[in-house]
């Protein structure tokens, strides 16, 4: 299964909503997780089921969708959430990722 | 809490095998996914394979050929082998414990730290 992300990158302003898409190349229902990604550092679990946010994650962070088209909203971007963002169908085998969206603060 | 340490060789040459280590420690292998995956310099993340406590492994496509992932429970612990590498096996390359949901292989919600391996002659 095929997973696109969009945008590539995206810079947005301190306390701006951010959204993300991930496109899959066939329905999975719910099984998509959400991973952040700063330089250096092993990938973080954000969401997964779509919807469920992981323990520990701050609740400006939320996903929704199902099927094919998935969103990842940022409500109030932070410092911190300088990062590149991947998603993740949890569907079947082979396990892929989508390409990645760097998201950067203008 | 649940902790993954990796290690390995991070410098081979061409047609050597690749080989990593994942110790787990504060918790059990039963009942989680344990995986590779690797994310070349500054590209994205690429699952490898992974393997069940009971040994039952699982290989993306791209890898059959060349991958070998076993598991120790004794030891906690769980392995990459990956022969006759090239320079196109350069990558970091971490280990990550996944959460499978009944016959699907589920999200990661932990991961080593990862390891830089280089191949180059």
């Amino acid at each position: 299964i095929q997973m696109t992300q969009s945008p590539s990158s995206v810079s947005a302003s301190i306390g701006e909503r951010v959204t993300i898409t991930c496109r899959a190349s066939q329905g999975i229902n719910i099984w998509l997780a959400w991973y952040q990604q700063k330089p250096g550092k092993a990938p973080k679990l954000l969401i997964y089921g779509a919807s469920n946010l992981q323990s520990g994650v701050p609740s400006r962070f939320s996903g929704s969708g199902a099927g094919t088209d998935f969103t990842l909203t940022i409500s109030s971007l932070q410092p911190e959430d300088v990062a590149t963002y991947f998603c993740q169908q949890a569907n079947s085998f082979p396990i892929t990722f989508g390409q990645g969206t760097r998201l950067e603060i203008k | 809490q649940v902790q993954l340490q990796q290690w390995g060789a991070g410098l081979l040459k061409p047609s050597e095998t690749l080989s990593l280590t994942c110790a787990v420690s504060g918790g059990s292998l039963t009942g989680y996914y344990w995986s590779w995956i690797r994310q070349p310099p500054g590209k994205g993340l690429e699952w490898i394979g992974g393997i069940n406590h009971d040994g039952y492994t699982n290989y993306n496509p791209s890898f059959t050929t060349q991958v070998t992932i076993s598991i120790d429970t004794s030891k906690t612990q769980f392995f990459l082998n990956l022969t006759s590498v090239t320079a196109a096996d350069t990558a970091m390359y971490y280990c990550g414990r996944g959460r499978r949901i009944a016959a699907r292989p589920g999200h990661f919600d932990d991961c080593g730290q990862g390891t830089l391996v280089i191949v180059s002659s």
